[in-house]
């Protein structure tokens, strides 16, 4: 679907065990986001890559990990996982920064 | 900072009137003006955008209008349907990324 996909969609987790979210796209684009959506929030950055082995921080990249070794996948780490990390979380790609997005399906992670 | 404020934050119109959302940005090298619409529960799709060499961008029922000197840039919805019901999200190109908006979550009444 659009050449980007997320996994998993929905994910319940315990508070202080790490959590990797996956994105995987299939169009070899060089950007990659990682965004969480909250109510009265729209999208926030976490962190995002311009290219394998290069990422950068977002606004929001406290208590967040990513790591992109191949062009395709871009992984997002919660090291421990809190309370104030449940949310939906978006990934997306680019061809470039001048370029439309296109976001995946989303994963909705609860930490209880 | 780079910063993009979007207006208003909720709109309601009645069906087949217009409907206008407005974003004003910071950084004056923003050359790079995407739209997304997000249905409930679904992903944030582009729906429009526009590059700084151009004033007007039309496509069927949306438009967007571009003023660089103000850096302000508007979302225009005309003979608006249910359908169009959702959140809208402007953006500006920022360093390496864009810049969102807060949204905007327009109701089309019936």
């Amino acid at each position: 679907d659009a050449g980007i996909t997320q996994s998993p969609r929905h994910k319940v987790t315990e508070t202080g065990t790490p959590v990797t979210l996956r994105c995987h796209q299939t169009e070899n684009h060089r950007y990659m986001y990682w965004y969480r959506q909250d109510p009265g929030h729209g999208l926030r950055l976490i962190h995002y890559s311009y290219g394998v082995k290069d990422t950068d921080k977002g606004e929001v990249s406290d208590g967040y990990s990513v790591s992109r070794s191949k062009t395709e996948d871009f992984l997002l780490t919660l090291e421990s996982a809190t309370s104030s990390q449940t949310s939906v979380y978006f990934c997306a790609i680019s061809e470039d920064r001048t370029y439309g997005y296109t976001f995946g399906s989303g994963t909705r992670l609860t930490v209880v | 900072g780079e910063n993009v404020e979007q207006h208003p934050s909720t709109l309601s119109v009645q069906e087949g009137d217009s409907a206008v959302i407005k974003c004003t940005y910071s950084d004056s090298a923003s050359n790079y003006f995407p739209w997304y619409k997000q249905e409930l529960g679904k992903r944030p799709q582009l729906i429009i955008d526009i590059r700084s060499n151009v004033g007007e961008k039309k496509d069927q029922r949306i438009a967007v209008t571009l003023n660089k000197t103000a850096k302000h840039f508007s979302l225009h919805i005309t003979e608006t349907q249910p359908e169009d019901s959702a959140v809208y999200f402007c953006a500006a190109t920022g360093t390496y990324k864009y810049i969102f908006g807060t949204g905007t979550r327009l109701k089309v009444l019936a």
